[in-house]
């Protein structure tokens, strides 16, 4: 079975610009969750989508948005980027249950400049 | 207010020695623990688990401790290998529930194991 796949896996963008990175989860999982990785922060939940429906959203500003589609792959945007923003973002794909355990992708290295 | 805390950022040691990783959290209300492994260029991994009714739990050369009272986790290695080198998240829920909202992550340790 292939694992969860994320797309690009490198980006560079400058301050002002709008980015979507996408996530293709492992076939059958149908829930789909994004973090954020920055240095010395561990991962930081941004939200998980099921169903095409936000089930969850974590404690990040509105310029941080997702969705997901019927065939489950989902896509992040962030807009008006900020240098803050550089960051390794991972999707994670999981069964439907919330205690079936997470599979990561590889993530997707931005670089804000 | 970094509720699941890894205090050493790394650790270094020889093939064949033990290597223990620790995570301090501060929010009772947490119930399961999980440890997560990362190499680069790879997502996380899902390595071993623990609820909080028990105070270890142990599979092949990994086992976790739980000490509840002092809110302390730790993951043993037994023995180091040179490929267990990556980097490790403590992770914490308040239920078995495993879902992203669910999660706190710690800030990572880097575990270099020598030849």
């Amino acid at each position: 079975k292939a694992g969860v796949t994320q797309t690009p896996r490198y980006l560079i963008k400058t301050r002002g610009q709008q980015v979507t990175l996408s996530c293709s989860p492992i076939s059958g999982h149908r829930s789909v969750s994004w973090y954020q990785q920055t240095p010395g922060q561990g991962l930081q939940f941004l939200f998980e989508y099921f169903s095409e429906t936000q089930r969850n959203k974590g404690n990040f500003p509105g310029r941080f948005s997702g969705r997901q589609f019927s065939n489950s792959r989902s896509e992040m945007n962030v807009s008006t980027l900020e240098l803050g923003d550089s960051a390794l973002y991972l999707c994670a794909s999981s069964l439907p249950l919330s205690t079936d355990t997470q599979y990561f992708g590889p993530g997707t290295r931005l670089t804000v400049l | 207010d970094q509720q699941v805390k890894q205090n050493s950022p790394s650790l270094s040691v020889q093939e064949g020695r033990i290597s223990i990783l620790n995570c301090d959290y501060t929010n009772s209300m947490f119930d399961y623990f999980l440890w997560y492994k990362k190499y680069p260029a790879e997502g996380p991994t899902f390595l071993i688990s623990i609820s909080s009714i028990k105070d270890k739990n142990e599979d092949g050369r990994f086992t976790v401790f739980l000490n509840k009272s002092a809110k302390h986790l730790s993951l043993h290695i037994v023995p180091s290998q040179p490929g267990d080198s990556a980097v490790y998240f403590c992770a914490a829920s308040p239920s078995r529930e495993t879902s992203g909202s669910r999660l706190t992550f710690g800030e990572g340790t880097q575990l270099t194991v020598n030849p």
